[in-house]
């Protein structure tokens, strides 16, 4: 089945600088890679995708490469404000309608 | 446009009790998939309904357990709680089997003691 890690566990930012979090997966047949944001006390909340036939993807601060050939694929978040802090998740397909996640990097973005 | 939506919120049960949990998906959507998620740890896929029958399994014991109405609302049901089954239980919906986009509810958080 498919793995996914993920890193790093957390990240500090000061407000206004870029963060950047990876993943890798195992499954080759692998074709959609989302991202979720899960604040406190809430269900994870899909904040952006990427599919095999693009390198990248694009949303106002938020941005997802991807890498096939090396297995591996990012989110990137520019200009971080303080409401950018949550617990991001990285994720990929082990079935159909099914996710397998990574174990997650805890943001927290200073003033 | 209704999200996902998920009942009790907090859940206080004894080892050996049973527990069922409730969801219903986003407007639209028929397919429904519980997933665990323990502390500090990324949701773990329990099992999956369409069309009212269980279509994909995680890697959990028949103590999980479920089903899913004609009006796909589904339930979860964990029989002889153990207290490692402490846990936020979530819900996610999909547009239909094959669809990608999963969308979670807020989850209800069981506490077993």
């Amino acid at each position: 089945g498919e793995n996914v890690e993920q890193h790093p566990s957390t990240l500090s930012v000061q407000e206004g600088d870029s963060a950047v979090i990876k993943c890798t997966y195992s499954d080759s047949a692998s074709n959609y890679f989302p991202w979720y944001k899960q604040e406190l006390g809430k269900g994870p909340q899909l904040i952006i995708d990427i599919r095999s036939n693009v390198g990248e993807k694009k949303d106002q601060r938020i941005a997802v490469t991807l890498n096939k050939t090396a297995k591996h694929f990012s989110l990137h978040i520019t200009e971080t404000q303080p409401e950018d802090s949550a617990v991001y998740f990285c994720a990929a397909p082990s079935g159909y309608s099914t996710l397998t996640f990574g174990k997650g990097t805890m943001l927290l973005v200073s003033p | 446009d209704a999200g996902v939506t998920q009942s009790p919120t907090h859940l206080i049960k004894t080892r050996g009790q049973q527990v069922t949990l409730r969801c219903s998906p986003k407007s639209g959507h028929d397919t429904v998939s519980w997933y665990q998620q323990a502390l500090g740890q990324g949701p773990q896929f329990i099992f999956q309904y369409y069309e009212e029958e269980e279509r994909q399994r995680g890697n959990f014991p028949d103590r999980f357990s479920g089903h899913q109405f004609p009006n796909y609302s589904s339930e979860l049901n964990v029989n002889a709680l153990l207290l490692g089954d402490s846990a936020l239980y979530l819900c996610a919906s999909s547009l239909a089997l094959g669809y990608d986009e999963q969308y979670f509810g807020p989850g209800t958080r069981l506490t077993v003691t």
